[in-house]
């Protein structure tokens, strides 16, 4: 059973450029969720996903949006980088039918903005 | 939002148990409390999670006194692979996940040597 998968693992990009991540959650999982964690912090939530909806969001400017696909799968896409954006970005997937969910998180994608 | 408190770094020895305590001075009703590991590069992977008094797994114990106040996270027989930052989360029991509510903090690193 594969669990939570990211691409890309490593992604450069310069300032003001887009970027998109994509996430696929473990077999199962029907809510995605992402996270923004910079060096030395812990993860800082910026949206969740379920039903194709963004249902929550966190403190983050709409240059962060998202997409979730019928399959469950996810992306997230930066616009107008900044080098501030520089982070390892996280998916989470959970399955919103059990009752605490517990989060399972990929391996994550670095995104360096210079 | 219920908020946590941790010990920003812990040391100790290979053999050794190890108890990691966490405040959460806060917490609400329906909140349960969720531990998680974290190695460089790496997702957070989930170590255990509880409401009240103690919960065992494979991994670790989870002691929660009465008043759900703090919470201790206890590793026995700790090894150089435990070596790891750790975080203590407290969110919401229901099943609709309230990601947002969550809040990782910068965790406890624990520095195992042998």
């Amino acid at each position: 059973d594969a669990g939570v998968t990211q691409s890309p693992t490593h992604l450069i990009k310069t300032r003001g450029q887009q970027v998109t991540l994509r996430c696929s959650p473990k077999s199962g999982h029907d809510t995605v969720s992402w996270y923004q964690q910079a060096l030395g912090q812990g993860p800082q939530f910026i949206f969740q996903y379920y039903e194709e909806e963004e249902r929550q969001r966190g403190n983050f400017p709409d240059r962060f949006s998202g997409h979730q696909f019928p399959n469950y799968s996810s992306e997230l896409n930066v616009n107008a980088l900044l080098l501030g954006d520089s982070a390892l970005y996280l998916c989470a997937s959970s399955w919103t039918g059990t009752a605490p969910d517990t989060q399972y998180f990929g391996p994550g994608t670095r995104l360096t903005v210079l | 939002l219920a908020k946590t408190t941790q010990p920003i770094s812990m040391d100790s020895y290979e053999g050794q148990e190890v108890n990691i305590t966490c405040s959460h001075n806060n917490i609400a009703t329906n909140d349960y409390i969720t531990w998680y590991q974290q190695f460089p590069s790496q997702g957070p992977r989930f170590i255990i999670q509880g409401y009240k008094t103690k919960v065992t797994n494979e991994v670790a114990s989870l002691f929660i006194p009465a008043d759900r106040k703090s919470s201790t996270l206890s590793l026995p027989r700790v090894s150089l692979s435990d070596t790891a930052v750790y975080y203590c989360l407290v969110g919401d029991a229901s099943g609709y996940s309230s990601a947002s509510k969550i809040i990782f903090g910068s965790g406890t690193r624990l520095s195992i040597r042998p």
